[in-house]
């Protein structure tokens, strides 16, 4: 893998429902491992950073996990609300970054 | 908090026109980068500054050029305008590991 390739590419869920979205990314030469929250007219917002595998971090309902090994990260939302709509983009790299595409996700009411 | 606000959150230029995206932070950082983003595709990094008047190219620099005179302010110029360059354009700041994003501007090229 040599880019971060990120899916679904989009997803649209109801209020209530747990979803998860999948980060693939080259896993030689190795740093670390960002989640950003990407609202609509907003900055893009850090939820995590990782940098060993086996980590897992979580903030609220949202949560992530890193596996550096076979290079993939998943991030967790349970119970959505329509205030995670949002794109939620992977990134690895330490200073100079690479981002994947992001998942666009929507939570209807 | 830290802060990174940009210049304008939509402009719309001319072909042929210089433009001049301006970013600002307050938190004493000494990494800045601009990005642009299109439909389709991750960001892309355009130029970075490690520190004032230091300047490296990122994946895209072609067209673009930037400034950095002060170590609060990162400029992005575009010499001549062209609609290839319509995009979302979108400052960060960061010290080692963390990047904290600006708003974005929206540029469109005509």
């Amino acid at each position: 893998i040599l880019n971060v390739e990120q899916s679904p590419q989009s997803l649209h869920v109801q209020e209530g429902d747990s979803t998860n979205f999948t980060c693939s990314f080259p896993s030689s030469n190795f740093y670390a491992l960002h989640w950003y929250r990407w609202e609509t007219a907003k900055s893009p917002e850090a939820l995590f950073v990782m940098t060993l595998n086996g980590d897992e971090k979580k903030k609220g309902r949202i949560s992530a996990t890193l596996n550096t090994k076979e290079g993939y990260s998943y991030l967790y939302i349970k119970g959505s609300q329509p205030e995670d709509s949002a794109t939620y983009l992977c990134v690895s790299g330490y200073s100079t970054l690479t981002f994947g595409k992001g998942t666009m996700l929507l939570v209807s009411p | 908090d830290v802060k990174v606000t940009q210049s304008s959150r939509y402009l719309v230029k001319r072909t042929g026109e210089k433009v001049f995206l301006e970013c600002v932070q307050d938190m004493d950082h000494e990494n800045m980068f601009w990005y642009r983003q299109d439909p389709g595709l991750g960001l892309r990094l355009i130029y970075f500054s490690y520190d004032v008047k230091m300047k490296e190219k990122g994946d895209i620099p072609e067209g673009y050029s930037v400034s950095r005179e002060k170590k609060e302010r990162f400029s992005l110029i575009l010499e001549s305008a062209s609609t290839n360059q319509t995009s979302m354009y979108l400052c960060a700041t960061g010290q080692a590991i963390e990047q904290y994003f600006g708003p974005g501007t929206r540029l469109t090229v005509t």
